[in-house]
């Protein structure tokens, strides 16, 4: 019962241009949500979270978005880095149900 | 000074054997998870205790047994391993407020042979 997917097992973005991310979710019930960022060997590391309450959290180079009618949200990355390379994980808080996440590799 | 630390890193063992995981936080958060990496990379949320207090217990083999001498504390105990345990398991906590997430370990990866 996937309650969260993230259809794009990966995506490559050349250095300085946008990333767009995206999470799809069932549950309407979902009112926050959290993106996680990983690196391999090591745990998910907390990245931005965003409430039902707005369509759009900003912080820094990372925006997300919010579309509740269509339950998706997306992760925006501008300028996009090499040391963005990592697996990006949507998840809601409450019992942390990740999707599989979404690998990232921004190239030179 | 690591803020969630999951020892040991790798754990290789044998069938039947028991095993445990322990996790310790320093971040002085009242809530703490164990989360099972799969196959197929879905991370799935497998206990949580907030105070000591066992609070989610999802559908987990009873041959898995959290345990939290205190808050800052809360190991995983496997008996009677068996080959489907093999699995990367990362201990995580949380305080409070949605808008800090959860930091997590950076993972135990154990393999049964």
């Amino acid at each position: 019962d996937q309650q969260v997917k993230q259809n794009s097992p990966s995506l490559s973005v050349q250095e300085g241009r946008i990333s767009i991310l995206n999470c799809d979710y069932t549950n309407s019930m979902f009112d926050y949500f959290l993106w996680y960022k990983k690196y391999p060997a090591e745990g998910p590391t907390f990245l931005i979270s965003i409430s039902s309450i707005k369509d759009k959290n900003e912080d820094g180079r990372f925006t997300v978005f919010l579309n509740k009618s269509a339950k998706h949200l997306s992760l925006h990355i501008v300028p996009s880095q090499p040391g963005d390379s990592a697996v990006y994980f949507c998840a809601p808080p409450d019992k942390l149900i990740f999707g599989t996440g979404t690998r990232l590799q921004v190239f030179p | 000074d690591t803020a969630v630390s999951q020892t040991p890193k790798y754990l290789v063992t044998q069938m039947g054997n028991d095993k445990s995981i322990k996790c310790e936080q320093n971040l002085g958060h009242d809530t703490m998870y164990w989360y099972k990496q799969d196959s197929k990379k879905f991370l799935k949320i497998m206990f949580s205790y907030n105070n000591k207090e066992l609070i989610i217990n999802e559908t987990v083999p009873n041959r898995f047994s959290p345990k939290s001498p205190d808050k800052a504390h809360l190991n995983l105990h496997i008996n009677s391993l068996e080959l489907g345990d093999s699995a990367v398991y990362f201990c995580a906590s949380s305080q409070g407020s949605r808008d800090y997430g959860y930091t997590f370990g950076s993972g135990t990866r154990l393999t049964v042979v």
